[in-house]
């Protein structure tokens, strides 16, 4: 593998279950990001870690929960989510030296909330 | 606060035909980097070139070109001899200093479709 892969690439979930999705970096990077992609709005930075700590949250509801146990590896839990939260993730990665470095970015999970 | 505006929405071409894609940014800060990412119909953005606000060299890769212009804040890019593979949303993004970690500003996109 290489580069930023995500898994599933597709998910269906009704409002009450809980599933997470998976990124993995092959890139040797220590940054990585959570962006939601919605129909008609621009790409919405969610979260960011780097090495590991979480560096940005950017006013998320809870109902999106991030995990990132090491560098290489980015999940998003997701529980209770609504319709709106219907949405292509992706995820991404940089070098990490702030704030400019460049940041790749992964195929995404387009997400369908019933 | 920092802006990329596209005003373009949608672009329809002809192959072979010439296109470029407006790129216009706000910001107040001195520092700065500019990008630009293709998004194909399968859904990763690609990324293609990044700027910092010190180069206004203008770029050519191939087909692709970049116009960087200060004076009129704006980061334009120019696709010659257009392919129908050049079918595609294209996203002008802004980075600026500060404590964030490489936190992207994006416009909107530019839906770029090419006919045969």
């Amino acid at each position: 593998e290489t580069g930023v892969t995500q898994t599933p690439r597709h998910l269906v979930m009704g409002m009450t279950n809980k599933k997470s999705l998976k990124c993995e970096q092959h890139l040797g990077h220590n940054a990585m990001y959570w962006y939601k992609q919605s129909a008609k709005k621009p790409l919405e930075l969610m979260f960011v870690y780097n090495f590991k700590e979480q560096t940005e949250n950017n006013s998320v509801p809870s109902r999106f929960s991030p995990e990132c146990p090491n560098s290489s590896h980015l999940f998003l839990h997701l529980h209770t989510l609504q319709p709106e939260d219907s949405a292509l993730y992706l995820c991404a990665s940089s070098q990490a030296q702030p704030p400019t470095d460049t940041q790749y970015f992964g195929p995404g999970t387009r997400l369908t909330v019933l | 606060a920092q802006k990329v505006t596209q005003a373009q929405t949608e672009i329809s071409v002809v192959e072979k035909e010439d296109v470029t894609l407006d790129c216009v940014y706000e910001t107040r800060d001195t520092t700065y980097y500019l990008f630009w990412y293709k998004q194909p119909p399968s859904g990763e953005l690609v990324f293609l070139i990044r700027r910092n606000s010190f180069d206004e060299q203008n770029e050519i890769s191939g087909r692709y070109s970049w116009n960087f212009q200060k004076s009129t804040s704006s980061f334009n890019f120019t696709i010659t001899a257009s392919q129908v593979v050049d079918s595609a949303v294209y996203f002008c993004a802004l980075a600026t200093g500060g404590t964030s970690y490489g936190k992207l500003t994006f416009g909107q996109g530019t839906i770029l479709t090419v006919h045969p």
